[in-house]
């Protein structure tokens, strides 16, 4: 199955700066890559993704870059605000050939502190 | 919150106890998942089903069964055979369409403690 390594496990930015979160996925295959921000004690939100078509995508503050080449895709969090403040996860199709259909697999997370 | 609805919110369960988490949908999503997240981890994938009647195993299917009886709901049962169940427990859902599928949504989640 696919394996994803999330870097680093924890980021402190001051507030207004830019924030970046990496993820390296193994499995040349995988076409579809979600962004989810988790707040403590709640569920999962999708916040951006992207398909292996494209290599960038952005939404006002917040974009994605995927590097099908090197295997790895990043979040971009630009002019960041204390609501930023969360956990993080990348993922990545379990197996590509499902696409997602059948499940994902998520990095460790990333806990992003926007210090004020 | 997404249509998708998880109970109880918390659950305490003694040793040697099967307990049922119960998930529903009401976005008419095809697919459903449950997932295990324990702390400073990412989500692991339990169980996952594509249609009613008819689910596969995920990465840590062990000491844990589900059904699929109807399109809305896809409860999972914590068996006695799974040895370290204390965890948040998320279930979620999706379109699958000929474009691939679709953003997978989660429940609220059930916090499942072991006393």
């Amino acid at each position: 199955g696919e394996n994803v390594e999330q870097h680093p496990s924890t980021l402190s930015v001051q507030e207004g700066d830019s924030a970046v979160i990496k993820c390296t996925y193994s499995d040349s295959a995988s076409n579809y890559f979600p962004w989810y921000k988790q707040e403590l004690g709640k569920r999962p939100q999708l916040i951006i993704d992207i398909r292996s078509n494209v290599g960038e995508k952005k939404d006002q503050r917040i974009a994605v870059t995927l590097n099908k080449t090197a295997k790895h895709f990043s979040l971009h969090i630009t002019e960041t605000q204390p609501e930023d403040s969360a956990v993080y996860f990348c993922a990545a199709p379990n197996s590509p050939s499902g696409g997602g259909a059948d499940g994902l697999t998520f990095g460790k997370g990333t806990h992003l502190i926007i210090q004020p | 919150d997404g249509g998708i609805t998880q109970s109880p919110k918390y659950l305490f369960r003694k040793e040697g106890q099967n307990v049922t988490l119960s998930c529903e949908q009401n976005l008419n999503h095809d697919a459903m998942y449950w997932y295990r997240q324990d702390p400073g981890q990412g989500l692991r994938l339990i169980y996952y089903s594509q249609i009613v009647n008819d689910f596969q195993k995920g990465d840590i299917a062990e000491g844990y069964s589900v059904s699929r009886e109807k399109k809305e709901s896809f409860p999972l049962t914590v068996t006695s055979a799974q040895k370290n169940p204390t965890a948040f427990y998320l279930c979620a859902s999706n379109f699958l369409g000929a474009g691939g599928p679709g953003e997978q949504f989660f429940g609220p989640g059930t916090r499942l403690t072991v006393l």
